[in-house]
């Protein structure tokens, strides 16, 4: 199984802040990396595709970047709601692996 | 949206049927995932059925391969997840998803509110 590796696990930052997380795969997957953001209590949110490409209705303060091994994702501009824990996930093969997730605290 | 029911408290060794309902689009055209996420821990991908077109087969990781099966009821617009020989560490809510797919990329896309799975004697 492809391993995936976040980090920070944990990062505070303040409003209009920007903040770069970084996930890793244990092998090349090319731009297969997907980003989902959940919510204290809520189900994951899909935010990003192929490394890069963010899904419909998502902030563009949000990007995606990466390819093969290592992927970040950035917020600028930090709002209040983007108060929630951070999630890659590889679609590169199966089983489909998650990093363990980034909380980003505001 | 989705709903997932079923879930609830049982004893290691027994066994759950989750369901998971789909309204606002119809689940015959759409390859369904179930995903857990353990109390405090991250997500962990648990299988996923195929659609009829595509051959209909399910597949699971392997902690769970030889206990839980995927299905689904097309006329009733739901997935199942039969679990069975239930152990502590299946502990989790458990939520399905939709796959989303381009002509290249796939990804988890619609996801349901999730049900708690507790695994205790």
């Amino acid at each position: 199984d492809i391993q995936m590796t976040q980090s920070p696990s944990y990062l505070s930052a303040s409003v209009g802040d920007r903040v770069t997380i970084t996930c890793r795969a244990s092998q090349t997957i090319n731009f297969y990396l997907n980003w989902y953001q959940q919510k204290a209590g809520k189900a994951p949110k899909f935010l990003i595709y192929g490394a890069n490409t963010l899904q419909n209705g998502v902030p563009p303060r949000f990007t995606g970047s990466g390819s093969r091994t290592e992927f970040t994702l950035s917020i600028s501009n930090l709002q209040p709601e983007d108060s929630a824990t951070y999630y890659c996930q590889q679609s590169y093969n199966s089983p489909r692996t998650f990093g363990q997730g980034t909380k980003v605290e505001i | 949206q989705l709903v997932e029911s079923g879930g609830g408290w049982v004893k290691p060794g027994e066994s759950l049927r989750l369901s998971c309902v789909a309204s606002g689009f119809n689940v015959t055209n759409v390859w369904m995932n179930w995903v857990r996420q353990s109390p405090g821990k991250g997500l962990e991908w648990v299988g996923r059925i195929k659609t009829k077109v595509d051959g209909g087969t399910a597949d699971s990781t392997f902690p769970v391969k030889d206990r839980f099966t995927i299905s689904r009821d097309d006329s009733k617009n739901t997935i199942f997840l039969d679990m069975t020989s239930l152990k502590v560490e299946d502990t989790a809510v458990y939520y399905c998803a939709t796959r989303g797919m381009n002509y290249e990329f796939k990804w988890f896309d619609l996801w349901g509110q999730g049900t708690l799975v507790t695994v205790s004697s």
